[in-house]
């Protein structure tokens, strides 16, 4: 497995300001997601972010809201830009290390006012 | 992404019971199931998982069952405590892509 931290672990925004989040992990990994998560819900892919190349997008998903970096092998950042009451959510990151199994962060609890 | 559609939404069993938590894909292209356990405020962790060339994985009191042709798969827990009390996921994948998550299973186990 791997230890994956995030930052922040929750925070409160207003309407139209934007959000980074950030995505650690103990060792190099080629695979990294960002999940969404809202209240009482599952879990939604939102993107695969590789190493050197462009995040990859769901459907619903546009790199102008959700822009991702992914600047080397053990560190991602998700960013909620123009927030708004809607993006209120668990927003998780999650390696893979080898193979298929993936392991998710601790989340971070976002709250927009 | 295809859904996975899983059931029941909510279980409550008595302890010691075996819980059941079923599963179902539409992409047959999907060779990977894990299955998530998740706590209040905490990330999911992953608990056993399974491919199609098997029909049964066991990892200590959990159990995965796979029908291929059926295209479902089911969590079983032995001998269940208060402990196991949790939402639990299931989930789908084609090679490393990203995971396609069911609704989620709320489980409770009573004393």
């Amino acid at each position: 497995s791997a230890v994956i931290s995030q930052k922040p672990s929750r925070d409160i925004c207003q309407r139209g300001t934007s959000l980074t989040i950030q995505c650690q992990v103990d060792s190099q990994v080629t695979m990294m997601f960002w999940y969404r998560q809202q209240p009482g819900q599952s879990l939604t892919l939102i993107a695969t972010a590789n190493q050197g190349s462009e995040a990859t997008y769901e459907s619903g998903f546009v790199i102008d809201k959700f822009p991702i970096s992914r600047p080397n092998l053990t560190f991602s950042t998700l960013t909620v830009s123009n927030m708004s009451p809607e993006d209120s959510s668990i927003y998780l990151c999650s390696v893979s290390p080898g193979g298929d199994e993936q392991f998710f962060g601790p989340g971070t609890r976002l709250t927009v006012l | 992404q295809q859904q996975v559609k899983q059931s029941p939404q909510s279980l409550i069993v008595q302890k010691g019971g075996i819980p059941i938590i079923n599963c179902a894909y539409e992409n047959t292209a999907f060779d990977y199931f894990p299955w998530y356990q998740q706590f209040p405020g905490k990330g999911p962790a992953l608990l056993i998982a399974i491919r199609p060339d098997v029909s049964e994985k066991k990892e200590g009191r959990f159990t995965i069952s796979f029908n291929k042709s059926a295209k479902q798969f089911s969590l079983h827990i032995m001998d269940s405590q208060p402990g196991d009390s949790a939402t639990y996921f299931c989930a789908a994948s084609r090679g490393a892509d990203g995971l396609t998550f069911g609704k989620g299973t709320h489980l409770i186990i009573q004393p």
